[in-house]
Formats: structure tokens, sequence, C-alpha cells
């Protein structure tokens, strides 16, 4: 059974710091990695995807990696903004049947 | 290109009565996710539909809980006899196949209050 796993759970930096969140996930057998963010009280917003053949993908200041091999997934957040602060989940898509397995999250939080 | 549409926003219902949740997806998408999000838990996989058909509904409880995707108008998620425990918000996603990606996107959620 596929378990998603994120640290930190939160995370409170200033503004300007480039910063790392991650991901893990049990079974490496996965069809792609989305990442998304989610304001308070909204809905969830794609920020990455990253299919099982790719390394990483990159928007912005935005840098996802992928390592499937051993289970890992990061998110780089480059030169961050009180406007970045939000939780972030990542999501993993087993494949048979396209249901997204979501991490816990890490709420971010960027002090200006 | 308007983004997935959910309504309504925010819906209250007693205890016993019926909820009905609506999703339109994305233009041109023909797949429609629903997951929901319990207070202070992370996002679940509810169901996954096609067109007039149900693909994967491992995640639906086995009582109360039914969605269609008719060939025509939106998904619909409906809950009948809600309680307390069914309050939560309701997200439904859309995806589109294309040749090597199965990009979900997301609507704002309808936040279900059972009183």
């Amino acid at each position: 059974k596929q378990e998603v796993t994120q640290i930190p759970a939160a995370l409170s930096v200033p503004e300007g710091e480039n910063l790392v969140l991650n991901c893990s996930f049990t079974d490496s057998a996965i069809y792609n990695l989305q990442w998304f963010r989610q304001d308070p009280g909204k809905g969830l917003t794609s920020l990455l995807l990253i299919q099982s053949s790719q390394r990483e993908q990159t928007s912005g200041r935005l840098n996802a990696s992928l390592d499937k091999s051993s289970g890992r997934s990061t998110l780089y957040i480059a030169a961050s903004q009180p406007g970045d602060s939000a939780t972030y989940l990542c999501a993993v898509n087993g494949g048979a049947t396209n249901k997204l397995i979501f991490g816990t999250g890490t709420l971010l939080a960027v002090q200006p | 290109n308007a983004g997935v549409m959910q309504n309504p926003r925010h819906l209250v219902r007693r205890r016993g009565q019926e909820a009905r949740l609506r999703c339109s997806p994305m233009k041109g998408h023909s797949h429609v996710y629903w997951y929901r999000q319990l207070p202070e838990e992370g996002l679940k996989f509810m169901v996954y539909l096609q067109k007039e058909n149900i693909i994967d509904e491992s995640g639906m409880p086995k009582e109360r809980f039914s969605a269609e995707f008719p060939k025509e108008g939106p998904s619909i998620l409906r809950i009948q006899q809600v309680v307390r425990g069914d309050s939560a918000a309701y997200f439904c996603a859309s995806s589109r196949r294309t040749s090597s990606s199965y990009e979900q996107y997301f609507g704002p959620g309808t936040r279900l209050t059972v009183t």
C-alpha cells in the first residue's frame, strides 16, 4: 500500500531564503508525481508534474526533482516571498486507476 | 478556458438530509475524480469516473455515498442521510488523457457542514 510522507510538517523562513520541501513514498512503482499548493480555505493549485521517466521539472522559482528508486521528491523554492506562504502537498499517481495518494503536507510561512 | 467548477461552495445540511455536490470538469476533460479532506486530515481519494462509467470507487464509503458522471451534465457526488462525520471539504478534479500525462486539475471545493 502506497504511503506518502512530507517533512517538515511546518516551516517558517524569512523572506528571500531558498528552501527545500521533502516528499517520500513507499512504493516506487509510480506513474507520476504532482506538487500542489493549497491556500487556507481554498482549492489546490497544481505547481509541477513530474513523469516517472523524468528527473526534474522547473517553473519560475520552483524546481521539483524525482528519484523514483529511492522514493523521494523535493520541491525547491528560490528567493521565497510572503506570497509563497501556503500548504504544499505532494501526490503520487500509481497509474493503475490514476488516483492520487497525497502526502501529509508542509505548512510554509514566509516572514516579511 | 474555465477551470473545474464546483457548486455549491458551501453547503449546510442537518443530520439525516441529503447532500448533492456538483462538479463540472474543465473543457475537453472526460475524467473526474472526487477527494475528501476531513478536518485536520489529508486529502483522500474517493472515486474516479469517466463518462457514464465508474472506474475506481475504492475510496467511497460502502453506504450512503454514490457518484455519477452522466453523458450530459456535471458529475454528482451524493451523500444520503448525512451525519456529522461527513462534514469535510469535498474536492473534484478532472484530467484529459494525453500521450503521457494524467495531470489533475482541482476545483475550489465544496465545504459541507452537517449540523
